[in-house]
């Protein structure tokens, strides 16, 4: 089993819709989650961070984190086409205190007009 | 605002051949880390130094060597360049949280870098 795993993409929404992003991940001692947006050719960009269990709101974005069940989401609400890209779920596995992340392999998101 | 800056952006290299990549962050952080980027691969770790002074490995170090020059520099050469060393290279840096929350990565814009 990965350490974190995303759910397999791509994932294409209409312009308008909500996109829903999932991430598991393996180690229970995981304090700190993180969504991550790419564009082609460009580097990740921080969207989101959540550190304790319920929903955080930013704008369009939602992010779900449930330690229980060892699953963190991201919503995004009014989905625009200016949102497809690649979203990356980021984990500090092993709760480590100096911010070492573990990856997933990312969900390619398109929205189409 | 510059953040973090990496040199070059792109590269090539002939098999056998060396270089550095160059990371410098602004930003007063005290971690800093290496990754390569393959498609279908992911984010991979390939060193990281967790404060000025200390650099540890990462999940695919072979090939590689990191030299923490202080608190804003971070450079990781590559001793013998070779066709698996194509990727793109990001550098990253976070601060340091409180107990065990983490403060959020900011990458720079990456290397591309291919070699013959």
């Amino acid at each position: 089993q990965k350490e974190v795993e995303q759910n397999s993409g791509p994932l294409s929404v209409p312009e308008g819709a909500i996109a829903s992003l999932n991430c598991t991940y393996s180690d229970r001692g995981s304090q700190s989650f993180f969504w991550y947006r790419q564009y082609s050719g460009k580097s990740p960009e921080l969207i989101m961070s959540i550190y304790s269990n319920g929903d955080k709101e930013d704008g369009r974005f939602t992010a779900q984190l449930n330690k229980a069940s060892q699953y963190v989401s991201l919503l995004i609400r009014d989905s625009q086409p200016s949102d497809s890209a690649t979203y990356l779920c980021a984990v500090n596995v092993g709760g480590t205190s100096y911010g070492k992340l573990t990856f997933g392999q990312g969900t390619i998101l398109t929205v189409h007009p | 605002n510059a953040g973090v800056t990496q040199t070059p952006k792109f590269q090539v290299l002939k098999t056998g051949q060396s270089m550095t990549l160059q990371c410098a962050q602004d930003m007063n952080h005290n971690s800093m880390y290496w990754y390569r980027q393959d498609p279908g691969m992911g984010l991979r770790l390939i060193y990281y130094s967790a404060s000025e002074g200390t650099t540890d490995k990462g999940e695919v170090p072979n090939g590689y060597n990191v030299s923490r020059l202080n608190k804003r520099e971070f450079s990781l050469r590559l001793e013998s360049a070779a066709p698996s060393q194509t990727s793109v290279y990001f550098c990253a840096s976070s601060g340091t949280g409180g107990g065990f929350s983490n403060q959020p990565q900011h990458f720079g814009d990456g290397t591309r870098l291919s070699i013959l």
